[in-house]
């Protein structure tokens, strides 16, 4: 069994439109992210989620949202899409929240390429 | 077990100076290092990362070293300004198979920089 799923896995759109990403973790984890990793492979963190706590990155532009049914989902909706969107999306998931004090150890999935054309 | 660990929960550094913040790892399957900085209140942002392959990455005043023997990383900031003060992760990514990773913080350090 997958521990942290995603899809879909490759997603080719074009620029204007409206999609979501779906993200899913059975591991009864209390705490989920999405990260875009650039064509650098730097691996920035988007948001993260902690139950019913939603911290933003404030570097994400507003056309990105994500919305959590419960505990084990958390997707990713991109309104207005751009070329400079295309990038690859990990979703992870972790036991706690990532803090000053403890070690945490996030779970991958794995990824979901976006181009845009 | 601590597969990641920054030994120093704290530092304080002049500002001008050359900040270090170090951080160990055990784990010898970690192929991918970053560094993440994090305000209070405010979710972390990433700083800088390196690949397993080198041995120095340098952004601006950031540069990270890595010594894969030693299996420590260090993370320089020159000159350290006030606005650095914040709280610093060390993070390592290891491939869990199947195409998926696990990615591990450091507990943190919260650097100071006095003006």
């Amino acid at each position: 069994d997958t521990a942290v799923s995603q899809t879909p896995k490759y997603l080719v759109t074009q620029m204007g439109n409206d999609k979501s990403i779906k993200c899913e973790q059975n591991l009864g984890h209390d705490t989920m992210y999405w990260y875009k990793q650039d064509s650098k492979k730097f691996l920035k963190i988007m948001f993260s989620y902690n139950n019913k706590e939603l911290i933003i990155n404030e570097t994400v532009p507003n056309r990105f949202s994500p919305k959590s049914p419960d505990k084990a989902h958390l997707n990713l909706h991109i309104n207005s899409l751009e070329l400079g969107d295309s990038a690859v999306y990990f979703c992870a998931s972790s036991q706690d929240f990532w803090r000053e004090g403890f070690q945490e150890t996030q779970y991958f999935g794995p990824g979901t390429r976006l181009l845009v054309l | 077990d601590q597969q990641v660990k920054q030994n120093s929960p704290s530092l304080s550094v002049q500002e001008g100076r050359i900040s270090i913040l170090n951080c160990d790892y055990t784990n010898s399957m970690f192929d991918y290092f970053l560094w993440y900085k994090k305000y209070p209140a405010e979710g972390p942002t990433f700083l800088i990362s390196i690949s397993s392959i080198k041995d120095k990455n340098e952004d601006g005043r950031f540069t990270v070293f890595l010594n894969k023997s030693a299996k420590h990383l260090s993370l320089h900031i020159v000159p350290s300004q006030p606005g650095d003060s914040a709280v610093y992760f060390c993070a390592a990514m290891a491939d869990s198979g199947a195409g998926s990773y696990q990615l591990t913080f450091g507990k943190g350090t919260k650097l100071s920089v006095i003006p």
